[in-house]
């Protein structure tokens, strides 16, 4: 059964923690992306990555780092950088760099106190 | 700068009626556009899209219109049935100006239809 895995689906942590969220797909696809949503937002670009061993920033990258290791990982940690961490985090990814269509991953909901 | 608008943050429909979920964008570089939907503490899921070159999509209930010229696109839903009732989101990509394959999402439009 293929798909998006991201867990775990709430996570909770104090404030000056780094946590890390976990994305994991079997579809083969090159690509993958972190988003985050805040209540009445739109989805916001943290990073993305298009290739193994290679990722680029998006729109919000401060206080988050990545890494790409493997096609089918692409762990976000959340530092204590990040000024506002709570928020709906959503992983996606696409066939390859020439697929517009993203398929999105269940989401983490993370609350920082 | 917002480069993606939905204007309405909520619609409410009856059921069997048509929804109209309206989205300008303003970025010229945009050739390709998504609507995703979205319930509650889940992912969106991906439901139509639409090439620049074209002007209409259909897609069983699902047609989305494209208008170049006015950088204005809309998703139809008719009929429109209670499960339909959740957050649609207008997401927009293009190939130059550095954002390559990046969407750009506007802040989604809730939909409620009412049996």
């Amino acid at each position: 059964d293929g798909g998006i895995t991201q867990s775990p689906k709430y996570l909770f942590r104090k404030e000056g923690q780094n946590v890390t969220l976990s994305c994991e797909q079997n579809l083969n696809h090159d690509a993958m992306y972190w988003y985050r949503q805040d209540p009445g937002q739109g989805l916001r670009l943290i990073y993305y990555s298009q290739i193994v061993n290679d990722f680029q920033k998006g729109d919000i990258a401060e206080g988050y780092s990545v890494s790409r290791e493997k096609k089918e990982s692409f762990p976000l940690t959340v530092t204590s950088a990040q000024k506002n961490p709570t928020a709906f985090y959503l992983c996606a990814s696409s066939p390859d760099r020439a697929s517009y269509e993203q398929y999105f991953g269940p989401g983490t909901r993370l609350t920082v106190t | 700068d917002q480069q993606v608008k939905q204007n309405s943050p909520s619609l409410s429909v009856q059921e069997g009626r048509i929804s109209i979920l309206n989205c300008d964008y303003t970025n010229s570089m945009f050739d390709y556009f998504l609507w995703y939907k979205k319930y509650p503490a889940e992912g969106p899921t991906f439901l139509i899209s639409i090439s620049s070159i074209k002007d209409k999509n259909e897609d069983g209930r699902f047609t989305v219109f494209l208008n170049k010229s006015a950088k204005h696109l809309s998703l139809h839903i008719v009929p429109s049935q209670p499960g339909d009732s959740a957050v649609y989101f207008c997401a927009a990509s293009g190939r130059g100006g550095g954002s390559n394959y990046k969407l750009t999402f506007g802040k989604g439009t809730l939909l409620t239809v009412n049996p």
